[in-house]
């Protein structure tokens, strides 16, 4: 199982970003997704989960509005579209797979660090 | 919305002394929703304990987690040099719905 993050960028606030989660050894459409998010020196802040197969979404109120989580199946790849970018979004963002009877998360990505700043 | 708090933030303690990390819910939770991670500088959290008592896959068993209701441990037997990390609760929240995290506990070599 491994899951790589890209995407990441410096960015200005009010932008947008499209960070990708490529998967492998596992097929994405058929787990649950989340992204996490780490700010420099802090903790883990959980932002976005993606049920699997029916497609379910739930967001953070922090980012709720301004994000969208999405899957691609043919692909195998977890997609977290940003907008309205804002200072205290900057974090390393992780995509964790979800285990899938209990809530955790069992396999991390190795993260993507965004920065907004003008 | 479920609030976790962790004592203490910092632990310091040596290799092969035993370290004792707490992690307290707002609210009575169900144990199969907690679960504890493992960060060690520059890397990803890796899932050690999961529905309180778990533990994960290829995970030493010096580590062990317990409890119930609001109140949860994680405890690290003897201390590898490999353990000094900073050790993060989660629970799953069925009523937002979404997952918190606790604000972590370093533990550090003495």
């Amino acid at each position: 199982v491994q899951l790589l993050e890209s995407g990441g960028a410096l960015a200005q606030p009010g932008g947008s970003l499209r960070l990708s989660c490529a998967v492998s050894g596992f097929t994405v459409s058929n787990s649950a997704m989340s992204w996490v998010r780490q700010a420099p020196g802090k903790g883990l802040e959980w932002i976005s989960g993606l049920s699997a197969g029916g497609g379910s979404t739930d967001y953070a109120d922090s980012v709720k509005g301004r994000f969208t989580i999405s899957r691609d199946k043919s692909n195998n790849t977890l997609y977290l579209q940003m907008n309205s970018l804002r200072v205290e979004d900057s974090a390393v963002y992780y995509c964790a797979k979800r285990k899938k009877v209990v809530p955790s998360f069992d396999h991390w990505g190795q993260g993507t660090l965004v920065t907004v700043s003008s | 919305e479920i609030v976790l708090t962790q004592s203490p933030g910092t632990l310091s303690l040596s290799p092969g002394e035993r370290a004792t990390l707490s992690c307290t819910a707002s609210q009575s939770v169900n144990s199969n929703y907690l679960a504890w991670y493992q960060q060690r500088p520059g890397q990803a959290p890796r899932l050690l304990i999961f529905a309180a008592s778990s533990r994960a896959t290829d995970i030493p068993d010096r580590f062990s987690g317990g409890g119930s209701g609001a109140d949860f441990t994680l405890t690290i037997s003897r201390l590898e040099p490999e353990d000094f990390a900073v050790y993060y609760c989660q629970v799953y929240d069925i009523s937002r719905p979404g997952f918190s995290f606790g604000p972590g506990t370093k533990v550090d070599i003495k």
